[in-house]
């Protein structure tokens, strides 16, 4: 009930597509998700991030879409560009003091110019 | 501004010996973390720290230690190294709020063998 399922395990785009990365959760629990970007050799690094409150949260190019009665929220990359290129994870956490993250497996996204 | 930094960048244990991974940040944050990144598994929480002599365990703390005896260090000892433990590690910190995002090194790369 702890888990995050994330796919896919990887993904090809090209530039200027949309990349979509989707999620999944079981604990009702939860109701903080960031979704983290992580370069080679790079830790990750804060995307963006959402509460169940609302349906959509958008940052430039980067928007997250979330559905309570579903458990499932996604990632989309609009106009995606070849420095998008990175591992995606995302992330569910419960807003009670300490951020206890619990993350997906990462998907790996390749844009081709 | 160096943020959370990691020493060593790479290492190589041979099985039974033991190393104290390195982490240090200059954000004055309260919460401290480690994490194990393996490949297609995401990333994992061996333990976790609010504040200066206050630790945790996480999900997977087997093989770990941990200590933290300023808000800047929060070092990770492997005793008895095994090659289940040949994995990327990151050390992270954040503030203090529910969505405080999470700070992370960039990860020290461990070989077992």
């Amino acid at each position: 009930q702890q888990q995050v399922k994330q796919s896919p395990q990887s993904l090809i785009v090209q530039k200027g597509g949309i990349s979509i990365i989707n999620c999944a959760y079981e604990n009702t629990a939860f109701d903080y998700f960031p979704w983290y970007q992580q370069f080679p050799g790079k830790g990750p690094a804060l995307l963006i991030a959402i509460r169940p409150d609302v349906s959509e949260k958008k940052e430039g190019r980067f928007t997250i879409s979330f559905n309570k009665s579903a458990k499932q929220f996604s990632l989309h990359i609009m106009d995606s560009q070849p420095g998008d290129s990175a591992t995606y994870f995302c992330a569910a956490s419960m807003r009670t003091g300490f951020q206890k993250l619990v993350f997906g497996t990462g998907t790996r996204l390749l844009v081709s110019p | 501004n160096a943020g959370v930094t990691q020493t060593p960048k790479f290492r190589i244990l041979k099985i039974g010996q033991s190393m104290t991974l390195q982490c240090t940040q200059d954000m004055n944050h309260n919460y401290m973390y480690w994490y194990r990144q393996d490949p297609g598994m995401g990333l994992k929480l061996i333990y976790y720290s609010v504040g200066a002599g206050i630790t945790d365990k996480g999900e997977v703390p087997n093989g770990y230690n941990v200590s933290r005896s300023t808000t800047e260090d929060f070092p990770l000892r492997l005793e008895l190294a095994a090659p289940s433990q040949t994995s990327v590690y990151f050390c992270a910190s954040s503030g203090t709020g529910w969505n405080s995002p999470l700070h992370f090194g960039n990860g020290t790369r461990l070989t077992v063998t």
